[in-house]
């Protein structure tokens, strides 16, 4: 069992918008901002999308945001494409030994 | 450009060693932190190490600590993950990471290499 809760998968069609959700608790998600959400294609490395809660490496498209509200972060994708068909996983800084931790991981479908 | 090339994997026997190296260029390598994540097949990415950009600290996972140890050479700009006393639940891929600023935020991710433990 992952430290942090994704839904297993989301499901959306092109062009809309969708929000995928991180719960923790106060040791991670809700007491730093420090985290983070991956895209990862099938076969291929991670890719970072979000970064310290809601902000954007350069190069990624600005449909991509982030947020967080109380031990509950959330990466929302405006615009739907057909790209974006991928696995997505939230991580946080913990104050537990183990430093890190992610979510289980939720697989987005573009209808 | 930044890169980070794995290499080391394979096939190992429960209870072996192997040690995983991760070559890195394009950026300042003895400025940055690194890590290493795994992700086992058909499973989701879990964090197993990190390193700070001196190499005088050290983090692990509960589930490799005793088992790994992470190092890294400045002068070589190489990151290495040396895993002892393996078990079937090691194999995966394992991915080295350039760490931007804080944690969790793992700017470059290498191609990843694979560890399979079986008998």
């Amino acid at each position: 069992q992952s430290a942090l809760t994704q839904p297993a998968s989301v499901s959306e069609s092109p062009g809309q918008s969708i929000t995928i959700s991180c719960t923790g608790t106060s040791s991670d998600v809700g007491g730093y901002n420090y985290v983070s959400w991956f895209q990862q294609h099938p076969g291929k490395a991670p890719k970072l999308m979000i970064y310290d809660v809601s902000d954007r490496p350069s190069g990624v498209s600005n449909r991509f945001s982030g947020s967080k509200s109380g031990n509950t972060a959330s990466l929302t994708i405006s615009g739907l494409q057909a790209e974006d068909e991928a696995d997505y996983y939230c991580s946080s800084y913990t104050s537990s030994s183990t430093l890190v931790v992610f979510g289980g991981g939720t697989k987005l479908t573009v209808l | 450009e930044v890169q980070l090339v794995e290499s080391g994997g394979g096939l190992v026997q429960p209870g072996g060693s192997l040690r995983l190296s991760c070559a890195a260029s394009g950026f300042t390598f003895s400025s940055c932190a690194m890590t290493w994540v795994r992700q086992a097949p058909g499973k989701g990415l879990e964090w197993v190490s990190a390193i700070s950009a001196s190499g005088g600290s050290t983090y692990y996972a509960d589930s490799v600590k005793g088992r790994f140890t992470i190092s890294r050479d400045n002068s070589k700009n190489t990151l290495y993950l040396q895993m002892n006393s393996l078990r079937a639940e090691d194999t995966a891929v394992y991915y080295c990471a350039k760490v931007r600023s804080y944690y969790p935020t793992f700017d470059y991710w290498g191609q990843g290499t694979p560890v399979t433990v079986s008998s």
